[in-house]
């Protein structure tokens, strides 16, 4: 079966530090890759996605990923932080249509 | 209506009971979706409909799930003789269509609660 693996459960940052979540996935099938974030007592929304071609995806919200083929890898980077930021990150990775999700990582920003 | 929607927000029901959550889609969205997020943990797969009928329905975990689409809009997911590990916030998504490059756009969830 795919999956997908999230290996930061909770990462504490203060504003303006860089932030790098990491995902990997398992192999096989079609690669379509997607970053969704949940802010508190929201729903999930897309902060960016990849299907094919350049590697690195630019999101919302200054957000960015990097699809690395050789590592299994699509780890979400943002230069600089902000308290707004605070949240709970998803990778996912379709499979047939449905979306098979990591654990998530949950983001703690302080002021 | 402009997003996905999902009613009741909050279901507490006591074990052996029946449910019924429901999921509104965003109109014009063919396919539709049912997940489960228990705490802690990712958003797990049930089952999902392109139209009227279950394209997938290998993620439901046993037969006292049941999902129904009846007009291919809004869904029902119904779960017979819950059991507190039943326990978790129920998500719905759509998509235009489906397919594995489609965003998937997700409503509030449902936290239901077994006693």
């Amino acid at each position: 079966a795919q999956s997908v693996s999230q290996h930061n459960h909770h990462v504490i940052l203060s504003e303006a530090a860089s932030l790098e979540l990491g995902c990997n996935y398992s192999y096989g099938g079609t690669v379509n890759l997607f970053w969704y974030v949940q802010y508190p007592g929201q729903h999930l929304q897309l902060l960016l996605k990849y299907f094919s071609g350049d590697p690195l995806v630019k999101g919302i919200k200054g957000f960015e990923a990097e699809f690395i083929k050789s590592k299994f890898s699509f780890n979400l980077r943002k230069p600089s932080v902000q308290w707004s930021d605070t949240a709970e990150y998803f990778c996912a990775k379709n499979q047939g249509g449905k979306l098979i999700f990591g654990q998530g990582t949950e983001l703690s920003v302080k002021p | 209506g402009a997003g996905v929607s999902q009613t009741p927000s909050n279901k507490v029901t006591e074990k052996g009971k029946y449910v019924e959550l429901r999921c509104d889609p965003i109109s014009g969205h063919t396919a539709l979706y049912w997940y489960r997020q228990s705490l802690g943990q990712g958003p797990e797969f049930l089952i999902y409909f392109q139209g009227t009928g279950a394209a997938d329905d290998s993620g439901l975990p046993n037969d006292r799930f049941f999902a129904v689409r009846p007009e291919g809009s809004v869904s029902t997911l119904k779960i017979q003789r819950t059991e507190r590990g039943d326990s978790a916030v129920y998500l719905c998504a759509s998509s235009f269509s489906p397919g594995t490059n489609n965003e998937q756009f997700f409503g509030p969830g449902t936290r239901l609660t077994v006693l």
